[in-house]
C-alpha cells in the first residue's frame, strides 16, 4: 500500500512569505502529525489531528497552523516566514496515535532566504 | 515533563558485528511508549521497533532488538550483524499512552558501519 506523501519535497520561500506544506497519509489511518527538524533543535512537535480535530499542538508560535480534511489529508501552514522556519518538515500517519509506530513521508524541505 | 537522552553522537561499527545504541529517559507516566527510528540521508524515519511500558518481554524485530530496563528507565536499541545500509542517524523517542499523542526524540545517533 502507498506510504505517506508530502508534497513538495523542497521548498524555497522569502522571509515575510506564507507557505503551505501538504501530507496525504496511509489510507485508512486517521491521525496525522507533524514535526519540524532542525540541527539545533532537532525533532519537535509542532500538531497532531484526528479526525479533523487537533487533539494536541507544540510550543510554536501562533504562525504556525494546520487542518486535516473530511479524508484524512493535512496541511500545515506558515506565514510571516523567518530565516529559523528553515528545516525538514516530516509528516506522519497512524491509525489512532500510533501505540505500536507512527509511519512517516520523506518530508519537506523548507528554506527561506 | 517527559525527556529522551541519547548520549551517544556517532559511533562506529564494523560489518556483521553487534552495536547498541543508548537511549534513556525520563517521565512520570505509568503507560508510556517507546520507540527507535532510523533516519537514512534522505530524511524519511522509518520505525524499527516498538516496547510498551507494561511489556514484560524486549521487543525484536529482525536483526533489531530492544534492550529494555525499566528501573533503570533505558531503552536501548541492539542491531545485529551489522549491514553497510544500517548506516544511519537512530532515533529514541518516547509517548505517554494515556494522555497524548506527541512523540518526544532525543537527538539521535549516528551510525556508521565500515566494511
Amino acid at each position: 500500500k502507498a506510504g505517506v506523501t508530502q508534497t513538495p519535497r523542497y521548498l524555497i520561500k522569502t522571509r515575510g512569505q506564507q507557505v503551505t506544506l501538504s501530507c496525504s497519509p496511509i489510507s485508512g489511518h486517521r491521525s496525522v502529525s507533524w514535526y519540524q527538524q532542525t540541527p539545533g533543535q532537532g525533532l519537535q512537535f509542532l500538531f497532531e489531528y484526528f479526525s479533523e480535530t487537533q487533539r494536541n499542538k507544540g510550543n510554536f508560535p501562533g504562525r504556525f497552523s494546520g487542518r486535516q480534511f473530511s479524508n484524512s489529508r493535512s496541511e500545515m501552514n506558515v506565514s510571516t516566514l523567518e530565516l529559523g522556519d528553515s528545516a525538514l518538515y516530516l509528516c506522519a500517519s497512524s491509525l489512532n496515535g500510533g501505540n505500536y509506530g507512527y509511519t512517516f513521508g520523506s518530508g519537506t524541505r523548507l528554506t527561506v532566504v | 515533563a517527559q525527556k529522551i537522552t541519547q548520549t551517544q553522537p556517532g559511533m562506529f561499527v564494523q560489518e556483521k558485528e553487534a552495536v547498541t545504541l543508548d537511549c534513556t529517559y525520563d517521565t512520570s507516566d505509568q503507560s508510556y511508549g517507546l520507540f527507535w527510528y532510523k533516519q537514512p540521508s534522505s530524511g524519511e524515519m522509518i520505525f524499527l521497533i516498538y516496547q510498551g511500558s507494561y511489556d514484560e518481554q524486549n521487543a525484536t524485530e529482525g536483526r533489531y532488538s530492544l534492550n529494555f530496563q525499566k528501573a533503570r528507565k533505558s531503552a536501548n536499541l541492539v542491531i545485529s550483524a551489522s549491514q553497510l545500509g544500517d548506516s544511519a542517524m537512530y532515533f529514541c523517542a518516547m509517548r505517554d499512552l494515556d494522555s497524548s499523542y506527541k512523540l518526544i526524540f532525543g537527538s539521535g545517533t549516528r551510525l556508521l558501519v565500515r566494511p
